[in-house]
């Protein structure tokens, strides 16, 4: 198993860009999650998701959408990429609704 | 509003020595408790977790201590090691369905173990 995946691992965009971070896992998780990391923050939870078809806002949704057309996919996007949304990016996976969750190995963000 | 604070911020510690850092919660319908370690460029990993129908979970050399009164819970690491140099997050989260996924993190805890 390859357990999440996340691509890009870098990016640098432009104020007002978009793009779309990928999310993947293998382990036929139902629970889904996307994390921001800044420094002194810890991670904020940025969107989530149930089930396929099925998402939900964390604390910080504003300047993202999420979509979850199958189990194993889970993109990020950016709708108009902002100096604030600087940061490093994970996704996480967890089978149940309160065990642990799996983290990806992270995408960091520049937007100049 | 910050739900779950963690303490020190940074913490050093002597190889052999005993790591302490403390989280404490507000919401008292949070019912999983995990903290997870992170080396540097990479995601979190979970370390271990504890669920507030115990007071104490150990594993290796790491423990979690839960004080459900108090609001608080711990995490000890005995004979610290070099390669324990990482970053600790305590995080909570509540059980449900609908609130699956959803876990909120302390700030972070940067330990470092000198040889």
């Amino acid at each position: 198993n390859a357990g999440v995946t996340q691509t890009p691992k870098f990016q640098v965009l432009k104020t007002g860009q978009s793009m779309t971070l990928q999310c993947a896992q293998d382990m036929n998780h139902e629970y889904m999650s996307w994390y921001r990391q800044d420094p002194g923050m810890g991670l904020r939870l940025i969107h989530y998701s149930v089930g396929a078809g099925i998402t939900d806002q964390g604390e910080v949704p504003n300047g993202y959408n999420v979509s979850r057309s199958t189990t194993e996919d889970f993109p990020l996007r950016l709708l108009s990429a902002a100096p604030s949304q600087t940061s490093v990016y994970f996704c996480a996976s967890s089978y149940s609704s309160s065990g642990g969750q799996f983290f990806g190995p992270g995408t960091r963000l520049t937007v100049l | 509003q910050q739900q779950v604070k963690q303490s020190p911020q940074s913490l050093i510690v002597q190889k052999g020595g005993i790591s302490i850092i403390n989280c404490a919660y507000e919401n008292t319908a949070f019912d999983y408790f995990p903290w997870y370690q992170q080396f540097p460029g990479k995601g979190p990993a979970l370390l271990i977790a504890i669920r507030p129908d115990v007071s104490e979970k150990k594993e290796g050399r790491f423990t979690i201590s839960f004080n459900k009164s108090a609001k608080q819970f711990s995490l000890h690491i005995m004979d610290s090691q070099p390669g324990d140099s990482a970053t600790y997050f305590c995080a909570a989260s509540r059980g449900g369905r609908n609130q699956g996924g959803k876990l909120i993190f302390g700030q972070g805890t940067e330990l470092s173990v000198k040889p």
